[in-house]
């Protein structure tokens, strides 16, 4: 087990709803990136925040929000859902490093939209 | 062009066989290079980095070609237990380190 915990692991929410998903790092990292996968498809990289602060998004529009606490942990907000936003969204913790960062993965969350 | 391209399979193979799969990506400035390991309907977990001299776990081998830009995966003696989707990833300098998937290649290896 890789230490970093998402909740809930399954939620289904209609059409302009709004959903909040959290995410437990690994203790002792300070990073926490957000990720959006459908079916079939790899990791799409929505968001990164370092210590508090987000550090780089990928192509998402400003309703993909999200938060980072003082104890790392983090959250990932989605206002007024589409259909498109069924998938699963995974957050990875992580520590920067000089060869990269290793990203350790939680279970993640699959969300259904109606 | 995706930054990161995979042969998408499905790979079919029988125990024993040995696999390889191959990556491109189209940044001649990337960094860092892993494979990951996705099981259906579970998180992505870290098979092994790629570093430029090419490394070996078990029955695992990991190469990186910088001219031609891709790196390769190697599994020897297949196992019923490695049949999942192996993922490319790919950092890029500069690129405030945020990893770049590929759509990942499939392989069932059969009995």
């Amino acid at each position: 087990e890789t230490g970093v915990t998402q909740s809930p692991t399954h939620l289904i929410k209609t059409r302009g709803q709004q959903v909040t998903l959290r995410c437990s790092s690994q203790s002792g990292h300070n990073t926490v990136s957000w990720y959006q996968q459908a079916l079939g498809q790899g990791p799409q990289f929505i968001f990164q925040y370092y210590r508090e602060e987000e550090n780089g998004r990928g192509n998402f529009p400003p309703r993909f929000s999200g938060l980072q606490f003082p104890n790392y942990s983090s959250e990932l907000n989605v206002n007024a859902l589409e259909l498109d936003d069924s998938a699963l969204y995974l957050c990875a913790s992580s520590t920067p490093g000089a060869l990269g960062d290793t990203q350790y993965f939680g279970p993640g969350t699959r969300l259904t939209v109606l | 062009r995706k930054e990161v391209e995979q042969d998408p399979g499905p790979f079919n193979v029988p125990e024993g066989a040995t696999v390889a799969f191959n990556c491109t990506y189209s940044n001649s400035a990337s960094q860092s290079f892993f494979w990951y390991r996705q099981d259906c309907r579970k998180e992505p977990k870290l098979l092994m980095s790629v570093y430029s001299s090419g490394n070996e776990d078990g029955r695992f081998t990991a190469q990186l070609n910088r001219a031609s830009q891709y790196i390769s995966l190697l599994i020897r003696d297949s196992k019923l237990s490695d049949s999942a989707t192996y993922l490319c990833v790919v950092i890029n300098a500069g690129n405030n380190r945020k990893l770049i998937w590929g759509l990942g290649t499939s392989l069932a290896v059969n009995p």
